[in-house]
């Protein structure tokens, strides 16, 4: 059962461009989101992050939007560099109860930002 | 360095043998968490420890699999008699645990392990 999920196993985008990560999900309990950076051999390294009581967070060239109606949140890189060039992975969370911390992780955007 | 460190980085083993993974957390972290990638899968929920409370161990696969993490600091995740299955990249992760904070969780590099 896969609670999070982006159907997108891969993106490339042109440097400068904009580029899009999306992901939905499905527990209408996860009510904070984020966005994980991953390069090759090395740990996740976060990004960004939304609470559900917000549908956008910024910072610098990333905005996060959150559609709680349509349980979805996308990723806005403006404009994108080729150091951008990793795999996304989108997590959520439910504060409440035992689940408190435990995060749930999409299987991953690979994006390719071409100079 | 400050980060989260994991040892060893990369573990080849034979099915069937026992295999230990070490995290040593961020100093000052209370929370600390084991996660798995297996290959073209997205990160799996193994096992939660908040301060001194019971762990969350939800995500444990089977009764092979056990962590524990001693004086609050580094833990160790221990797969017994590990089979073909069990091969993928386990990562550790620390947070402040503090809030919404705790979900801004530090990874390490991770421990590739192989079973053959």
């Amino acid at each position: 059962d896969q609670q999070v999920k982006q159907n997108s196993p891969s993106l490339s985008v042109q440097e400068g461009r904009i580029s899009i990560l999306n992901c939905d999900y499905t527990n209408s309990m996860f009510d904070y989101f984020l966005w994980y950076k991953k390069y090759p051999a090395e740990g996740p390294t976060f990004l960004i992050s939304i609470s559900s009581i917000k549908d956008k967070n910024e910072d610098g060239r990333f905005t996060v939007f959150l559609n709680k109606s349509a349980k979805h949140l996308s990723l806005h890189i403006v404009p994108s560099q080729p150091g951008d060039s990793a795999v996304y992975f989108c997590a959520a969370s439910a504060q409440g109860g035992t689940s408190y911390g435990k995060l749930t992780f999409g299987q991953g955007t690979i994006l390719t930002v071409h100079p | 360095g400050a980060g989260v460190s994991q040892s060893p980085s990369n573990k080849v083993t034979e099915k069937g043998k026992d295999v230990e993974l070490r995290c040593d957390p961020i100093s000052g972290h209370t929370a600390l968490y084991w996660y798995r990638q297996s290959l073209g899968q997205g990160l799996e929920f193994l096992i939660y420890f908040q301060g001194n409370s019971a762990p969350d161990k939800s995500g444990l696969p089977s009764d092979r699999f056990s962590a524990e993490r001693t004086g609050g600091s580094v833990s160790t995740l221990t797969i017994q008699r590990t089979q073909q299955e069990d091969s993928a990249v386990y990562l550790c992760a620390s947070s402040l645990g503090i809030g919404p904070s705790t979900y801004e969780q530090y990874f390490g590099p991770g421990t590739r392990l192989t079973v053959t």
